[in-house]
């Protein structure tokens, strides 16, 4: 099977830049998607292959990948940032595969 | 609009069945890649599974924790995607979402997501 880890929080204080990892195995071989939830919303797509922003997501939001580490990047945090983020990834043995999750709280 | 309707959850006991519907608008439904996502409460996002669409044979795939309890199927004339979920156990318990991507669904990036509907398990 295969597996894909966040750290359960980040931190970061307003205006600052937070970064949080998405791990697994030669992940960097993956396309790998960014979700941002708010509590009692659904998921919305934040970054899609790697690197792409859908239209309506602030440049603020990056990411990148290779290796074993995923990584979004969110410059300039704002109190809206305040979210579960979870990175999500396909294998072609399993099917779609979502990371734990991800809360970032915006000091 | 371009958006995704969840219904039919509820109460059920253990062992029991139920089924979800998802009604698609705004886009080509017959084409387009529908995917069940579920959350547990308090915890993160689980594919349940995922049919392809017309012109990709129509064929479904499960995660493991669901396969030969559920099954996706889609109603491609009235827009609408069917999960019929039996032999239910709590850990089922979840709001259910169905997702589906706007771009090239090989990739499996999901940019339309309904609003969910919530399934209880408990005896």
């Amino acid at each position: 099977s295969y597996e894909v880890t966040q750290p359960l929080s980040v931190s970061v204080a307003l205006g600052q830049t937070a970064k949080i990892t998405c791990g697994g195995s030669n992940i960097g071989s993956k396309y790998v998607h960014w979700y941002q939830q708010k509590p009692g919303q659904a998921p919305v797509l934040l970054i899609y292959r790697d690197n792409n922003r859908p239209s309506g997501i602030p440049e603020r939001f990056s990411a990148s990948n290779s290796g074993t580490t995923a990584t979004l990047t969110i410059t300039r945090a704002e109190a809206g940032d305040e979210a579960d983020y979870f990175c999500q990834v396909w294998d072609s043995s399993i099917g779609v595969v979502f990371g734990g999750g991800t809360k970032l709280t915006v000091l | 609009d371009v958006q995704l309707v969840e219904s039919g959850g509820g109460l059920v006991e253990p062992g029991g069945s139920i089924r979800l519907s998802c009604a698609g608008t705004g886009f080509i439904f017959n084409n387009a890649w529908m995917n069940w996502v579920r959350q547990a409460p308090g915890k993160g996002l689980e594919w349940v599974g995922r049919i392809k669409g017309r012109t990709d044979g129509e064929t479904a795939d499960y995660a493991a924790p669901v396969k030969g309890r559920f099954t996706i199927s889609r109603d491609d004339s009235k827009n609408t995607l069917f999960l019929q979920m039996n032999s239910l156990k709590t850990e089922d318990s979840a709001v259910y979402y169905c997702a589906t991507p706007n771009g090239d669904p090989i990739y499996h990036a999901f940019d339309l997501w309904g609003q969910g509907t919530v399934v209880t398990v408990f005896s």
